[in-house]
Parts: structure tokens; C-alpha cells; sequence
């Protein structure tokens, strides 16, 4: 079946504009999980999704950043009035939640990414 | 949040083993050990998992120390293919499912 799909692929954009970054999980799954990788450097962990709530939003990085998910399907990362040092690839990934006790296995399924260039 | 340390790089000869060390000296009993890889201009792909025990699949094998502080990923014949930034992973419980923290990824290179 179809994997995680992530659009714009790339994303280009003036400092102060606000963009916004949009994942399709794997049907089915429940927890979907936003990341940024910037140049040469680790995954950084944004936010996550259980269902269409976000219990935690202490990963962003500021209040210009914000994440919404309606259905349990489709979610939008929105960054407002673009810094230079949001230039970055933002990465989804999307996994089963856990439905019951504790699972061994909870393999994340990563997207392609969006590259952000803020000029 | 418990975290893991890797070397920033590390070559290794074509049809050799690949061992990718990682220190997870702060884990949490019920944490477990997730590896990935992450090819160039492509999202991050599973390897294998552990918890205590060591694990074995068709990619690689993981080696987990008896304290649990410290984990080794063993390509057992390394190919071109296998290059690529490795990432060692400390899973995290979190309401409702599970949280990665990833650590700063080791670059191996395989050389013909």
C-alpha cells in the first residue's frame, strides 16, 4: 500500500511569509509524528498526534509554529512569518498507536520530507 | 528524556562487518533500542529493535550490553548500499504511543 506522502516537496519562500507543510499518514494509523532534520544535523522531534489530539506541543520551537490534525488522517504544520532558521527538511512519520498495554513493536514509517528554504 | 551518543563517522571495507556502537547510559528500564538509517535525500528507514535480549533479522544484528548503557548494530557484510547516517533511538512512552529520541546519527561510509 502507500506509504507516508509529504507535499511540497520542496518549498521555497521569502523571510516573514508563513508557509504551511502537509503529511498523509498510512491509512489506519493513528499516531502521526512531526519532525526537522536541519543541514548535517539529527532528527528533532516537533510535536506528535494521537488521533486528532496533541498532547504534547513542547518540541516546537516557538509560537510561530503550530500543527493540526482533523479526521485522523491529514495533518498541516504551519510556520508563521518565516526565519532563516526555520530553513530545514520537515519530516512526517506515521505509526499504530498503542491500543492496549505496552507494544514491543512501534515501527515509525518515515516520509520523503518537505526541504524549506527561507531566503 | 534519555538520550544516546554515537561517533560522528566511520568507514568500513566492502564485505566486512559494519559494528556501530551507541551509548544510552540514561535509559529507563521499560525504554527500548530502535536503529535506523537514513539514505540520502530519503526519510528515515528501520532496522531492528531490543529491549534486553539481543535481536537478529534479515538487515542486521543488535548487541545490548547486560546493564542495558550501551548497544552495538553489527552489519554483518557491509555492501555500498549500507551507506548511510545510522541513527540509534530511545523510545519513549507517551500518551497513547510512543515518542523517538533520536540521537545524532553516525555516518558510515562502506568502501570498495
Amino acid at each position: 500500500g502507500a506509504g507516508v506522502s509529504q507535499s511540497p516537496s520542496n518549498k521555497v519562500t521569502e523571510k516573514g511569509k508563513d508557509v504551511e507543510l502537509r503529511c498523509d499518514p498510512i491509512s489506519g494509523h493513528t499516531a502521526l509524528y512531526w519532525y526537522r532534520q536541519s543541514l548535517g544535523q539529527g532528527l528533532e522531534f516537533l510535536i506528535y498526534f494521537q488521533g486528532n489530539s496533541a498532547p504534547d506541543k513542547s518540541g516546537l520551537p516557538s509560537d510561530r509554529f503550530s500543527a493540526e490534525r482533523t479526521g485522523g488522517s491529514v495533518s498541516t504544520l504551519t510556520i508563521q512569518r518565516t526565519q532563516q532558521e526555520d530553513s530545514a527538511v520537515y519530516l512526517c512519520a506515521s505509526s499504530l498507536g498503542v491500543l492496549s498495554g505496552v507494544s514491543s513493536y512501534n515501527e515509525q514509517f518515515f516520509g520523503p520530507g518537505t526541504r524549506l528554504t527561507v531566503l | 528524556d534519555a538520550k544516546t551518543t554515537q561517533p560522528p563517522s566511520m568507514d568500513c571495507a566492502e564485505g566486512r562487518a559494519a559494528n556501530l556502537p551507541c551509548n544510552h547510559s540514561t535509559i529507563s528500564g521499560n525504554e527500548y533500542v530502535y536503529w535506523y538509517r537514513q539514505i540520502h535525500s530519503q526519510g528515515p528507514q528501520y532496522i531492528i529493535h531490543g529491549l534486553k535480549n539481543n535481536e537478529t533479522n534479515e538487515m542486521a544484528s543488535l548487541i545490548i550490553t547486560e546493564d542495558r548503557k550501551s548497544s552495538t548494530l553489527i552489519l554483518p557484510h557491509a555492501t555500498l548500499r549500507d551507506t548511510a547516517v545510522y541513527y540509534c533511538i530511545v523510545r519513549v512512552e507517551v500518551v497513547g504511543t510512543y515518542k523517538y529520541i533520536f540521537g545524532t546519527g553516525t555516518r558510515l561510509k562502506v568502501l570498495a
